[in-house]
């Protein structure tokens, strides 16, 4: 079955803009998980929505928000953006939440200039 | 908080020696532990959860609660073993991963 996809796949933003990012999952997966990959920090987990709903959020400030469908697609948003916000976003997906396999996919790079 | 901890940066070996990956964890309550890689220009992937208790390419891993440790170990290293490895907990009822900084695993030949 087809992978998890993420577009864009690059993204270049300057201060202050806003971007969204899309999420497809696996189908029949219901949970969809973000984290922002840095060199220094590592994997950082920014929130998961399953059915639609945010079960859990990281620790972010509020520029960082996401959505869920109902056809479990999933965004995320990055408002106001900072040099700093400059990452990998990964989003993955799985049946039912954490403790389930985790499906990622490959990712989008975001550049702040 | 949960936290997860791997103190190797880069662990470089050569193909036929033995692995060991260290993985240690802060949190207060009975965590699941899972090992995810990342091979060269592919996704990262589960390699292997504590709770399956399984071998998955040799390595297996095993959860000491009283070290809060969850080491992944392989007793004879392979050149396609070389990749970056990540720890991650999983608290009780959070359905968030927090992931280790990672080691990256350099097999020579």
């Amino acid at each position: 079955k087809a992978g998890v996809t993420q577009t864009p796949r690059y993204l270049i933003k300057t201060r202050g803009q806003q971007v969204t990012l899309s999420c497809s999952p696996i189908s029949g997966h219901r949970s969809v998980s973000w984290y922002q990959q840095t060199p220094g920090q590592g994997l950082q987990f920014l929130f998961e929505y399953f059915s639609e709903t945010q079960r859990n959020k990281g620790n972010f400030p509020g520029r960082f928000s996401g959505r869920q469908f109902s056809n479990s697609r999933s965004e995320m948003n990055v408002s106001t953006l900072e040099l700093g916000d400059s990452a990998l976003y990964l989003c993955a997906s799985s049946f039912g939440g954490a403790v389930d396999t985790q499906y990622f996919g490959p990712g989008t790079r975001l550049t702040v200039l | 908080a949960q936290r997860v901890t791997q103190p190797e940066k880069l662990l470089s070996v050569f193909k036929g020696a033995p692995v060991e990956l260290k993985c240690n964890y802060s949190y207060s309550g009975s965590p699941e532990l899972f090992w995810y890689v990342q091979y060269s220009r592919q996704r990262l992937q589960l390699l292997l959860r504590h709770i399956s208790r399984e071998s998955i390419k040799g390595f297996t891993a095993d959860l000491n609660k009283g070290e809060t440790s969850f080491h992944l170990k392989k007793p004879f290293a392979q050149e396609e073993d070389s990749a970056m490895y990540y720890c991650a907990l999983s608290a009780y009822n959070t359905d968030k991963l927090i992931f280790g900084t990672g080691t990256r695993l350099q097999v020579f030949p």
